[in-house]
């Protein structure tokens, strides 16, 4: 069980646009920021969003990030069969039992 | 260009011991902090801990306290991932990452490294 809830899958047709949400507390994404990757079948996570709202270098402006309370959300639009892929949340935790943590990944598929 | 060069795959039987690195080029290694990430088969990101190479400060998430041991060779700019007596449960793929900046985000990723541990 995650301490971040994402949904496991979601989907959409190729040029749409999807949502991905990533829900916690005010231990962690209430109090910190939020970073998204994504990862690739066979391949190793790539950082996508950082401190909520900002791309890496590279990074498309068809993702974006926000973040409003204890959720966040990741947009992607204009949708690719190349996005297909597992996307992951994470961010610092401050509560006595752990530090960083990761959402449970959604699987995006693109019909 | 930065990269973080991960050992090559492990196939190890349960009981034994063993050691994977993960050695950073193309930046000051001893300055950023490297975490290493359990995937196993299938299931999503599990943060195991951090490093700070450049004075080896460690810590662990509660989880995986006692069961490996993180550390680092600034001198080879290294980071490295032990075990001590492995288990079939162990397998998995382990990825390292560089933090990125002043907040808690990964923004180089090594390959990965498959463990196995099958009698």
């Amino acid at each position: 069980q995650s301490v971040l809830t994402q949904p496991p899958s979601v989907s959409a047709a190729p040029g749409q646009k999807v949502t991905i949400s990533c829900s916690g507390s005010s231990s962690n994404i209430g109090n910190n920021y939020v970073s998204w990757y994504q990862q690739l079948p066979g391949t190793a996570p790539k950082l996508l969003i950082y401190d909520n709202n900002k791309r890496p270098s590279g990074i498309p402006d068809r993702f974006s990030g926000s973040k409003s309370g204890t959720s966040a959300t990741l947009g992607i639009t204009g949708l690719q069969t190349g996005d297909e892929a597992d996307y992951y949340c994470g961010t610092w935790d401050g509560s006595l039992t752990t530090d960083v943590v990761f959402g449970g990944g959604t699987k995006l598929t693109v019909l | 260009e930065m990269q973080l060069v991960q050992s090559g795959a492990e196939v190890k039987k349960p009981g034994e011991s063993l050691k994977i690195s993960c050695e950073g080029s193309g930046y000051s290694f001893t300055k950023y902090w490297i975490a290493w990430v359990r995937q196993m088969p299938g299931k999503g990101l599990e943060w195991m801990g951090v490093i700070f190479p450049g004075d080896s400060d460690i810590r662990y998430s509660p989880s995986f306290l006692g069961q490996v041991t993180i550390s680092a060779d600034k001198s080879t700019d290294t980071a490295y991932l032990q075990w001590r007596t492995l288990k079939a449960s162990d397998t998995a793929m382990y990825y390292c990452a560089k933090r990125g900046g002043s907040y808690w985000y990964f923004d180089l990723w090594g390959r990965g490294t498959l463990v196995t541990v099958s009698s």
